[in-house]
């Protein structure tokens, strides 16, 4: 089945950095999602993405939906520390089908 | 507003007894109905999803069988329960614009 490769597996950052990981698949998705998951809590969807070439922004997060629609990123300006948790993306051929998600970037902030 | 409800919350249940989880969506109606499984610090796994009452779709083999009932309940069930079957079971929801939104999970341990 897809699989979706999601980098940097762990990323150590100071409060204010800004952060960027991304996903690459080996087949196309119609649609990109990116949540985050808190432990011991389901996802939240952060950022939807349903075009290709589709920048889109909510607050301080950006996402990118790669033009060749195997990829995309998300970026987070001036970290917080309640930016602490895991980011999972996801890709969803279409319609209502189930998502292949990413193995999760976890994120850690040091004050 | 839509609100998923997830029950139990943590299960701690003996290799080879019975599991019935629940999931329930409020707000919405003819909703499309998913399970997901998460192992430890993994990517979530779609293991049912339904578009409708009695419609099921299963994404893998396994251990575990699904059954939507009503509109908005979708159940997970097993008769008799593996070790593997431990981990984090999510159920997610989504309408018209097939955006994926979870609920808070359960805890299962089979010991």
């Amino acid at each position: 089945g897809q699989q979706l490769n999601q980098s940097p597996q762990s990323m150590f950052i100071q409060e204010g950095e800004d952060v960027s990981m991304n996903c690459t698949s080996s087949s196309i998705f119609n649609t990109w999602l990116w949540y985050k998951q808190d432990p011991g809590e389901g996802p939240v969807l952060l950022i939807a993405l349903y075009k290709a070439g589709e920048l889109t922004s909510n607050g301080r997060l950006t996402a990118q939906f790669g033009i060749t629609r195997k990829d995309s990123f998300l970026n987070i300006s001036a970290s917080i520390p309640s930016d602490v948790g895991i980011y999972f993306c996801a890709g969803q051929l279409g319609g209502a089908d189930g998502l292949t998600f990413g193995k999760g970037t976890h994120l850690i902030i040091q004050p | 507003s839509q609100t998923i409800h997830q029950w139990p919350a943590t299960l701690v249940q003996p290799v080879g007894s019975p599991l019935s989880l629940e999931c329930t969506v409020e707000g919405t109606s003819n909703p499309n109905l998913y399970w997901y499984r998460q192992a430890a610090g993994r990517g979530l796994q779609l293991l049912f999803y339904s578009v409708g009452i009695g419609q099921i779709s299963s994404e893998v083999p396994q251990n575990l069988s699904a059954s939507r009932p009503q509109d908005r309940q979708f159940i997970l069930s097993s008769k008799k329960l593996l070790l593997s079957d431990s981990g984090f079971y999510l159920c997610a929801w989504s309408g018209v614009g097939y955006e994926q939104y979870f609920g808070p999970g359960t805890r299962l341990t089979v010991t």
